[in-house]
């Protein structure tokens, strides 16, 4: 079985700030791991995601991960917050299991940027 | 550009009607998927097809069913809609399989707003 846990459902930063979303996870195989993101009255798109060679992942609108193994961690990172990284942040980890895909969600995390 | 849409984006239903969320992928993609979405509770799998006519049970199946008699069309259907099925219902498509660039990445319709009064 696997499963997510997001630490904090919700985040608050001041503009400028760094932002950091924890992430850890739990697979009994070498996992995939994503980071979508959501916006108000949207579907997920995809931030970011790991699957192997480098565990520094970089995304888009300047938002990274690493992930460590030993840590069972992938957590998010943007330098500095901008106004517009408001949204709902979701990480997930996929994996194959009796010939299916497995995707499974954390809770999810708010990010509210304060200006 | 790749594209999963949803038929409806908010829908108002009475207890007892049935409900048909349909979903339509361009990618040609294998799996599909039918997630609840509540505050609090993240993403819940619903069912999932791994191809034309076959279905499986995810984490949460009661009241729903669901068809796929097309490879890009997956329908989620409420046989009588509950108050308690008000939600957030999300398509997501993928890719069959390991390799070939395939991560398991989803792709995610707008998302259909279910209300049962």
């Amino acid at each position: 079985a696997q499963s997510v846990t997001q630490l904090g459902s919700h985040v608050s930063v001041s503009e400028g700030a760094l932002v950091l979303l924890r992430c850890n996870y739990s697979s009994s195989v070498p996992p995939y791991l994503f980071w979508y993101v959501q916006y108000p009255n949207q579907g997920l798109q995809l931030l970011l995601k790991y699957t192997t060679g480098a565990t520094l992942v970089k995304g888009i609108n300047g938002f990274e991960a690493e992930f460590k193994k030993s840590e069972t961690s992938f957590h998010l990172t943007k330098p500095s917050a901008h106004m517009s990284d408001a949204a709902e942040y979701f990480c997930a980890v996929s994996s194959y299991s009796g010939g299916y895909q497995k995707v499974t969600f954390g809770t999810g995390t708010k990010l509210q940027v304060i200006p | 550009d790749v594209k999963v849409t949803q038929s409806s984006r908010y829908l108002v239903k009475r207890t007892g009607e049935k409900v048909f969320l349909e979903c339509v992928q361009d990618m040609d993609h294998e799996n599909m998927f039918w997630y609840r979405q509540d505050p609090g509770l993240g993403l819940r799998l619903i069912y999932f097809s791994y191809d034309v006519k076959m279905k499986e049970k995810g984490d949460i199946p009661e009241g729903y069913s669901v068809s796929r008699e097309k490879k890009e069309r997956f329908s989620l259907i409420l046989e009588s809609a509950s108050t308690n099925q008000t939600s957030m219902y999300l398509c997501a498509s993928s890719l069959e399989g390991l390799g070939h660039g395939n991560t398991g990445e989803l792709f995610f319709g707008e998302g259909s707003r279910l209300t049962v009064l």
